[in-house]
């Protein structure tokens, strides 16, 4: 079954760049969809079809995906971005999660 | 505005069954793929299920083939999950979330709505 790698933990200085990575076989071939999940919270798409933002989302979330990797990428990362994130893939008519990312801001 | 809103969930033993409900509004429910998310506590996103538009085709993740079934009643603006033969690994907030689709190229867009989930414990 098809499989998405994502690091555990990511730390980042606020106003620095974050970068999030997402790996699977062919992963560039797919889309790649991204969630932000909040403690106690239902999970929000911040990034869908690899590099597009829903409306709503800042404009410092941006997304890109080739090769075996898809990477999150937050631009002057604040505060409020701290919580964990997980990368999403169609394989076949199934769908996959990556194991998620937890940011750390500090 | 969209809401979906999860009912069903409660502790059962190993073994029982459950049948979770999930009421959408706020969108043309019967335009879209529908599906259920699960999070076993402290862990991550584990898909489960997704039912097309019109109910015509389903698709389950392995680790509940042949437990689970998906469904959807259009009419009712519900889609629904039953839960046969539980085990405790089952133990998770159970999430429906909606398909979004591109108006212009059909394609996915992602799982744009979710429910505030329902806990589902499976315990002796």
């Amino acid at each position: 079954s098809y499989e998405l790698t994502q690091p555990p933990s990511v730390s980042v200085s606020p106003g620095q760049t974050a970068s999030i990575t997402c790996s699977g076989d062919k992963l560039g071939d797919k889309y790649t969809y991204w969630y932000q999940q909040k403690p106690g919270q239902s999970p929000v798409l911040v990034i869908y079809q690899d590099t597009n933002r829903p409306s709503g989302i800042p404009e410092r979330f941006s997304g890109s995906n080739s090769g075996n990797t898809a990477t999150l990428t937050i631009s002057g990362t604040q505060a409020m971005d701290e919580t964990d994130y997980y990368c999403q893939a169609w394989d076949s008519s199934s769908v996959v999660f990556g194991g998620g990312t937890k940011l750390t801001v500090l | 505005q969209v809401q979906l809103v999860e009912s069903g969930g409660g502790v059962v033993q190993p073994g029982r069954s459950l049948r979770l409900s999930c009421a959408a509004s706020g969108f043309t429910f019967s335009s879209y793929g529908m599906h259920w998310v699960r999070q076993a506590p402290g862990k991550g996103l584990e898909w489960v299920a997704v039912i097309w538009f019109d109910g015509s085709n389903k698709y389950y993740a392995d680790s509940v083939k042949g437990r689970f079934t998906i469904s959807r009643d259009n009419s009712k603006n519900t889609l629904y999950l039953q839960m046969n033969s539980l085990r405790t690994e089952d133990t998770a907030v159970y999430y429906c979330a909606k398909e979004g689709n591109d108006v212009l190229t059909g394609l996915n867009t992602g799982f744009d709505y979710w429910g505030q989930g329902t806990l589902v414990t499976v315990s002796s």
